[in-house]
């Protein structure tokens, strides 16, 4: 299972683009990559996943290395609402201690 | 949408009192966990469910801790004794069974339980 790391922070100016790393440097050739979100203490949130192709959807923009060792979580233009911690994970489904993003005016 | 749904949102308990806590899962999964959220700590693990029976979980589900889908609708945890440092979110989360495919789970908006 793979094990991610996150750094613990970071800012991003409203409707600007957040743009959140996340390494995963063991991750085996099937695992999956997801990415939640928790806001203040609810329910952690599902945003997107991803094996080896980019993918987006409604929420963000997934970027995965060709290597798969790391992945950017992208949100094109974000809100004051994005403020979170976000989480990366592998299929173990087992929560770091996430990046905790702060949109700012 | 569904969407995972516990009840309740908050309980309070004296130490020592049983407690249980409630889930709907989404209806078409099969696969159904319990997490905790002690203040200020990141989301852990605590169990995972299928089939009617417990598929994994951590060195915090001791014995002190049950599940149980009583019927087909619902998911609950028990905690037969509770301590102090029982008190956490508790986040109840399912996903479809899909072989070899994604595996995203939904949570549940949790249940807030406080032990005194």
């Amino acid at each position: 299972d793979a094990k991610t790391t996150q750094p613990p922070s970071m800012d991003c100016a409203e409707g600007r683009a957040a743009n959140l790393p996340c390494n995963h440097s063991t991750i085996s050739g099937n695992e999956y990559v997801y990415w939640y979100r928790q806001i203040h203490s609810q329910g952690p949130q599902y945003i997107i996943h991803g094996l080896k192709n980019n993918e987006t959807n409604e929420m963000a923009s997934l970027i995965i290395t060709e290597d798969r060792k790391s992945s950017t979580l992208i949100l094109p233009h974000a809100t004051l609402r994005d403020t979170a911690v976000y989480y990366c994970i592998g299929t173990d489904m087992r929560f770091g201690a996430g990046t905790r993003l702060t949109v700012k005016p | 949408e569904p969407e995972v749904t516990q009840t309740p949102s908050h309980q309070v308990t004296q130490m020592g009192q049983e407690v249980i806590l409630r889930c709907v899962p989404i209806s078409n999964h099969l696969y159904f966990y319990w997490y905790r959220q002690i203040l200020g700590q990141k989301v852990e693990f605590l169990v995972s469910f299928y089939n009617n029976e417990i598929s994994e979980k951590s060195e915090i589900f001791d014995d002190q801790f049950s599940v149980e889908r009583p019927d087909g609708s619902n998911f609950t945890l028990k905690i037969r004794s509770t301590k102090l440092e029982d008190s956490a979110m508790y986040f109840c989360a399912s996903r479809e069974f899909l072989a070899g495919g994604p595996n995203e789970q939904f949570f549940g908006p949790g249940t807030r339980l406080t032990v005194l």
